[in-house]
């Protein structure tokens, strides 16, 4: 079956530094690959989604990702954080079966 | 466009006592989704409808929960008895069909807290 692993429980950036979350997946055939963002009490928000078309997506706020098959990895990042990315990240996987699987999220801070 | 509505937004109950979620899917979302997430994890799937059709409730715990989707719109996610590792938030999630490519619109949750 599917998965993924996300790698760093937490990262803390400060304002306008560059964001990186690693997210690494296993899959037999060819996945569909996203990023979801939760702000606290709230629920998931799609950011971007990988659906075997360019290997660089772009998505909401200012966040891309970048398929790597080589790597297996679907890291996103994002330029320039600002205070208002802080949230909980979710990169998921989905194949040919429509089971979606969420790896275990990043709490991304960000410090004035 | 209104989005998934989730209620109620938190419950408390005692452990044992039956609790019930409701969800309102997208209008023409033809898919819905009950996911469990528990503290510091991601979502994981419990239930998944095509119209009023469960077709897969594998990771559903079937002793004690059950759901609904009568008429293909709205679903209710049913836990009874509940105990107190039920304790999570109860997403509930739909897309316009059966299809990983369109991603998923999620609701706001409910947060179960059983005591």
């Amino acid at each position: 079956a599917q998965s993924v692993t996300q790698l760093g429980s937490h990262v803390s950036v400060s304002e306008g530094a560059l964001v990186l979350l690693r997210c690494n997946y296993s899959s037999s055939v060819p996945p569909y690959l996203f990023w979801y963002v939760q702000y606290p009490n709230q629920g998931l928000q799609l950011l971007l989604k990988y659906t075997s078309a360019a290997t660089l997506v772009k998505g909401i706020n200012g966040f891309e990702a970048e398929f790597k098959k080589s790597e297996t990895s679907f890291h996103l990042t994002k330029p320039s954080a600002h205070m208002r990315d802080a949230a909980e990240y979710f990169c998921a996987v989905s194949v040919n079966n429509n089971d979606m699987r969420f790896g275990a999220g990043t709490r991304l801070t960000v410090k004035p | 466009e209104a989005g998934v509505v989730q209620s109620p937004r938190y419950k408390i109950i005692e452990k044992k006592q039956p609790v019930a979620f409701w969800c309102n899917p997208i209008s023409g979302h033809n898919t819905l989704y009950w996911y469990r997430q528990n503290l510091g994890q991601g979502p994981e799937l419990l239930i998944r409808y095509e119209n009023e059709e469960a077709v897969d409730d594998s990771q559903l715990p079937k002793d004690r929960f059950s759901a609904e989707r009568l008429k293909g719109v709205d679903s209710t996610l049913k836990i009874q008895p509940a105990e107190l590792g039920d304790s999570a938030v109860y997403l509930c999630a739909s897309s316009l069909e059966s299809g990983q490519s369109y991603g998923y619109t999620f609701g706001s949750g409910t947060r179960l807290t059983v005591v």
